[in-house]
């Protein structure tokens, strides 16, 4: 059962357009929610993060979104640079859970 | 020093060798964690360590056993793997065990098992 979904297994933008990816989430229990970026043959890299008590986090070009009553949340890179383009894990957890991982994004940003 | 290093990072072996997977980081991180990626599918977790002890244990076969010598050292001891064991390993650290504290990755270690 998969408590962490990325439905979307790869995405295209161009560069310096917006790229938008999308995490679903199941386990109400669930009060933490991180986006990692992983380069191949390198390991993931932790990006940014958001509390439940928040809707909204902001570090730079990347903003993460989060709708509890949807349970959902949403990285967006503006603007995307060709740079961007790696594996992008959404990532989830409570208090001392383990932390669960969805099955990663794959972002193409073209020049 | 903000990198954690896994050794090797290919490894190739048969299913009655016995190997150890390494992992290092100098930040001071009290937590640290094993993980195990096949293709197409999200890094699950194996082990966990805080404080040198071993806290979580998800479920893994006796044929993985962890080991915590230090503060800064993982190792992940290998013993009569089957093929489908083959993956990449994963370990990383944080500053504590919470969630809130964002995981450092190493690279991982190719492992296939012959």
């Amino acid at each position: 059962d998969q408590q962490v979904k990325q439905n979307s297994p790869s995405l295209s933008v161009q560069e310096g357009r917006i790229s938008i990816l999308n995490c679903d989430y199941t386990n109400s229990m669930f009060d933490y929610f991180l986006w990692y970026k992983k380069y191949p043959a390198e390991g993931p890299t932790f990006l940014i993060s958001i509390s439940s008590i928040k809707d909204k986090n902001e570090d730079g070009r990347f903003t993460v979104f989060l709708n509890k009553s949807a349970k959902h949340l949403s990285l967006h890179i503006v603007p995307s640079q060709p740079g961007d383009s790696a594996v992008y894990f959404c990532a989830a957890g409570g208090g001392y859970q383990k932390v669960t991982f969805g099955i990663g994004t794959k972002l193409q940003v073209i020049p | 020093d903000t990198e954690v290093t896994q050794t090797p990072k290919h490894l190739v072996m048969g299913m009655t060798n016995k190997k150890s997977l390494k992992c290092e980081q100098h930040m001071g991180h009290r937590a640290m964690y094993w993980y195990k990626q096949k293709a197409k599918k999200p890094p699950e977790l194996m082990f966990v360590y805080s404080y040198e002890k071993l806290s979580i244990n998800e479920s893994v076969p006796s044929r993985f056993s962890p080991e915590c010598p230090n503060s800064s050292l993982l190792n992940l001891h290998l013993h009569a793997l089957q093929p489908e064991d083959s993956a990449l390993y994963l370990c990383a650290s944080s500053q504590n065990r919470g969630v809130d504290y964002g995981y450092t990755f190493g690279s991982g270690t190719r492992l296939t098992v012959v």
